[in-house]
This record gives structure tokens, C-alpha cells and sequence, in this order.
């Protein structure tokens, strides 16, 4: 069974500040993608980035780029010069190539500080 | 665009009664799933839906149902509500043929059993 392991209940840092979330996933599949995804309070589930495991290069999106390390299982999310508006829960997930099952790590409430 | 509508956004609902969560998509997408989200637990998998007419289990089925009667709908209904069964309810949806594998949420539904 594929597992995916959020080993950070919560963290919080100073607004501007640099926070990288951790992620460790546990699957024998080779092909397969990977997904952070932001809760804020409204309760809406916000794709943040996405990885494809085929692709060695790390997926960015502006302030949000992840450190995929395919050996290790590590799929950790770092997110540069916070913002209040980061704060949320952050979700990282796994899904099989071809696969119906997204499966949710047990998230990371994440607070900027002003 | 509206998306997914999920419908209550809320609910209080006594031990032993029926309740059928509602969600409607209007992407047309084939698709459809619904997720339970417990604090540490992030989310899992109740029941999930490939096509109209199709269903399936997930990780945590018993004491939920599903059905697919067109590609818009994927209704959940509690037959005997339980406490355990307090949760926010999460219906997603995406489009198997899509190459990028995005899952769109609904807003959820709070459901407490007391």
C-alpha cells in the first residue's frame, strides 16, 4: 500500500522568512505523481505544485518550488519570502500513474507571524 | 465557472439518521470522488467513481454509499449515521484523460453526528 508521511504536525515563521515543509512517501511504483495542496481557513483545497516522478528537474511555481529526491522517497515543499496569505494547511499527496487513488498526507499547519 | 457544488455546507444530523451529502460538477469531468478530512489524518478516500454507472471502494467505505446515475452527479449517503462519522466531506472530480492528473475540489461539507 502506498503511504505518505507529513512528519511536521505544525510550524510557524516570521512573514518573509524562508519555510521548507517535509514529505516522505513510501510506494515499489516507478511512475507516479506528486502534489502539495494548500487548505487556507475558507476549507478550499488549492493545488500548489505538482511533480512528475519521470522528470528529474524540480517543479517551481513562483515562490513554491519542491526538493524531489526519487531514491530517498522525499518530496519536501519550500515556499521563499512567505507571506500572511501562506498561512494553511499544506497537504502533500501521492497518486500511481494511471491509478484512481490520490492518496493525502496528514498535513502540516503551516502560520506566517507577522 | 462554478466547478463542484457541494451541498449542505453544513450540518448537524442525530446518531441512527440518513443524510445524503449532495455534489454536482459542471466540468464533465468522468471522474468523481469523495474524501473524508479528520485532523491528522488528512484525507481519505471513501468511495470513487471512473464514469457514470461505475463505483468503487476506497479506504474507508463502511457505513457510506455512492451512486453514479449521469456524469454530473455523485450523491453520499450515511444509511445510520455514528459519531465516528463526524468529518468534512470533501467531493473532487477530475478528467481521466487530462495529461496533468489535477484533482478540483468542492467547497466541503461539515457534518457532525451527535
Amino acid at each position: 500500500a502506498q503511504t505518505v508521511t507529513q512528519s511536521q504536525p505544525e510550524m510557524s515563521v516570521q512573514e518573509a522568512e524562508t519555510v521548507t515543509l517535509s514529505c516522505t512517501y513510501d510506494t515499489s511504483e516507478s511512475n507516479y505523481y506528486l502534489f502539495w495542496y494548500k487548505q487556507p481557513p475558507s476549507r478550499q483545497m488549492i493545488l500548489v505544485i505538482r511533480q512528475e516522478a519521470y522528470k528529474q528537474q524540480n517543479a517551481t511555481e513562483n515562490r513554491f518550488s519542491v526538493n524531489f529526491q526519487k531514491a530517498a522517497k522525499s518530496f519536501s515543499l519550500k515556499i521563499s519570502d512567505s507571506q500572511l496569505g501562506d498561512t494553511a494547511m499544506y497537504f502533500c499527496a501521492f497518486m500511481i500513474w494511471g491509478a484512481q487513488k490520490l492518496v493525502f498526507g496528514q498535513g502540516t499547519r503551516l502560520t506566517i507571524n507577522p | 465557472t462554478a466547478g463542484i457544488t457541494q451541498a449542505p455546507t453544513s450540518q448537524i444530523l442525530a446518531a441512527g439518521r440518513s443524510m445524503t451529502l449532495r455534489c454536482t460538477q459542471d466540468m464533465r469531468h468522468n471522474a468523481m470522488y469523495w474524501y473524508r478530512q479528520d485532523l491528522g489524518l488528512g484525507l481519505r478516500l471513501i468511495h470513487y467513481s471512473n464514469t457514470a454507472g461505475t463505483t468503487g471502494k476506497g479506504e474507508v467505505p463502511d457505513g457510506y454509499s455512492v451512486s453514479r446515475a449521469n456524469t454530473d452527479d455523485f450523491p453520499l449517503t450515511l444509511a445510520s449515521a455514528v459519531p465516528s462519522q463526524t468529518s468534512v466531506y470533501f467531493c473532487a472530480s477530475r478528467d481521466l484523460g487530462s495529461p496533468n492528473e489535477k484533482l478540483f475540489f468542492g467547497s466541503g461539507t461539515q457534518l457532525s453526528v451527535l
